[in-house]
């Protein structure tokens, strides 16, 4: 079983629908990234959190240390949202390499116009 | 300012073949990370590097691989032999150095490798 596991590993939305991913962990972090991947580009990072909430856009992260879980959402989700959205966290036994991630599988998300 | 560039984009090799993928990180970005996503399965770390030193190659898979970064600069990772599971795509990331800085990361387009 990995470290970081998320769901669900697919999703399609109708265009304008809220959009939930969750990702769950097993390990102590210090951190949490969440990560987007458009097909054939490379990879852009879109939050990092380590308590709280953040929000960028029509995108907002939340994460509860306690439960270990973090959520991603998209408000209004729009056809160009489509892409796999990944879940890494850094494990304090990862030391001073604050890139040292554990990454999750991927949702891959398709929004239809 | 220019974003992390990885070269070649695609390579398709022959097994037992030697290939060197580089990572130009952002100017000025001390700390530069390997990753690797094979086939159907999650990104792994393979190894990071502060400056020119390798602070942390756990994640390196055997000695087939080798990793260097003279200069502080780019940095190279050679796959010698390459083998077919070596095959999927190999990211490269960069972020400052400093504490608040460190976990700010930015990652290249990736290079895709086949070996058959």
């Amino acid at each position: 079983k990995n470290e970081v596991e998320q769901s669900p590993q697919n999703l399609t939305a109708q265009e304008g629908e809220f959009i939930t991913i969750n990702c769950s962990y097993s390990v102590g972090i210090s951190a949490l990234h969440w990560l987007q991947q458009h097909p054939g580009g490379g990879i852009v990072s879109l939050f990092m959190l380590s308590s709280g909430k953040k929000k960028h856009g029509r995108l907002i992260a939340t994460i509860n240390i306690q439960e270990k879980h973090s959520s991603l959402h998209i408000t209004a989700s729009h056809p160009r949202d489509s892409a796999v959205y990944i879940c890494a966290v850094r494990p304090w036994a990862g030391g001073t390499s604050y890139g040292k991630l554990t990454f999750g599988q991927g949702t891959i998300l398709t929004v239809h116009p | 300012e220019a974003g992390v560039t990885q070269f070649p984009s695609h390579s398709v090799i022959e097994k037992g073949q030697t290939v060197t993928l580089r990572c130009d990180p952002i100017s000025g970005h001390d700390n530069l990370y390997w990753y690797r996503r094979v086939m159907g399965k999650e990104i792994k770390f393979l190894l990071h590097f502060v400056k020119e030193s390798k602070q942390d190659e756990s994640g390196m898979p055997n000695n087939r691989f080798l990793a260097e970064r003279t200069g502080g600069t780019y940095s190279t990772l050679k796959v010698q032999p390459a083998e077919l599971e070596d095959s999927g795509v190999y990211f490269c990331a960069s972020s400052q150095a400093g504490l608040m800085r460190a976990g700010e990361l930015f990652f290249g387009e990736g290079s895709r490798l086949t070996v058959l």
